[in-house]
């Protein structure tokens, strides 16, 4: 079955930690991007990219970095400098036009 | 800055009865306006969408009216079921991969029994 898989599903960071996030996908889907989901705030967009090699931030870029270097795969990094991580982070993926396909999200916690 | 508001925030409506969420939108260049529907734990899943060249989009008891002069949309659910509970979403984009969806803040929706 096609599909976006975010893993893991639970992860817990010790401040002052950087941790990666996976998401995989084998739709064949050009863009992939990274929303961050907090209660009563809706999804709010950390990045996307529409091509291997490139990314562009979104509206809450800071303290999270990306790469594409595969069609298939965009982790996410949160970084030491993202002061409040705790989130549930969700995953998705989209043809040039129509919707996306999201994926189960990571839920992360700062211990 | 909220690109796209959503009201109510919270809504409770009996079995059978119509859900009615709202959407505002400020951008004239929006023309993709999906909605998607999230369980807890879940991810969002789209449910039904609409283009700015029809008014109204139906898909079984969903439906999309459009108001493009007025820069609204709104999604009814029509004998609304105890397993249409959940959040929510409305969005908008410019409608190819340049562009990423914009998405209101989500309505919690209950349906009681």
């Amino acid at each position: 079955d096609g599909g976006i898989t975010q893993s893991p599903k639970y992860l817990f960071r010790k401040e002052g930690q950087n941790v990666t996030l996976s998401c995989e996908q084998n739709l064949n889907h050009d863009a992939m991007y990274w929303y961050r989901q907090d209660p009563g705030q809706g999804l709010r967009l950390i990045y996307y990219s529409q091509i291997v090699n490139d990314f562009q931030k979104g509206d809450i870029a800071e303290g999270y970095s990306v790469s594409r270097e595969k069609k298939e795969s965009f982790p996410l990094t949160v970084t030491s400098a993202q002061k409040n991580p705790t989130a549930f982070y969700l995953c998705a993926s989209s043809m040039p036009v129509g919707g996306y396909t999201f994926g189960s999200g990571t839920r992360l916690t700062v211990v | 800055q909220q690109q796209v508001k959503q009201s109510p925030q919270s809504l409770i409506v009996q079995k059978g009865g119509i859900s009615i969420i709202n959407c505002a939108y400020e951008n004239t260049a929006f023309d993709y306006f999906p909605w998607y529907q999230q369980f807890p734990g879940k991810g969002p899943a789209l449910l039904i969408a609409i283009r700015p060249d029809v008014s109204e989009k139906k898909e079984g008891r969903f439906t999309i009216s459009f108001n493009k002069s007025a820069k609204q949309f709104s999604l009814h659910i029509m004998d609304s079921q105890p397993g249409d509970s959940a959040t929510y979403f409305c969005a908008a984009s410019m409608g190819n991969s340049g562009y990423a969806l914009n998405f209101g803040k989500g309505t919690s929706l209950l349906v009681t029994p």
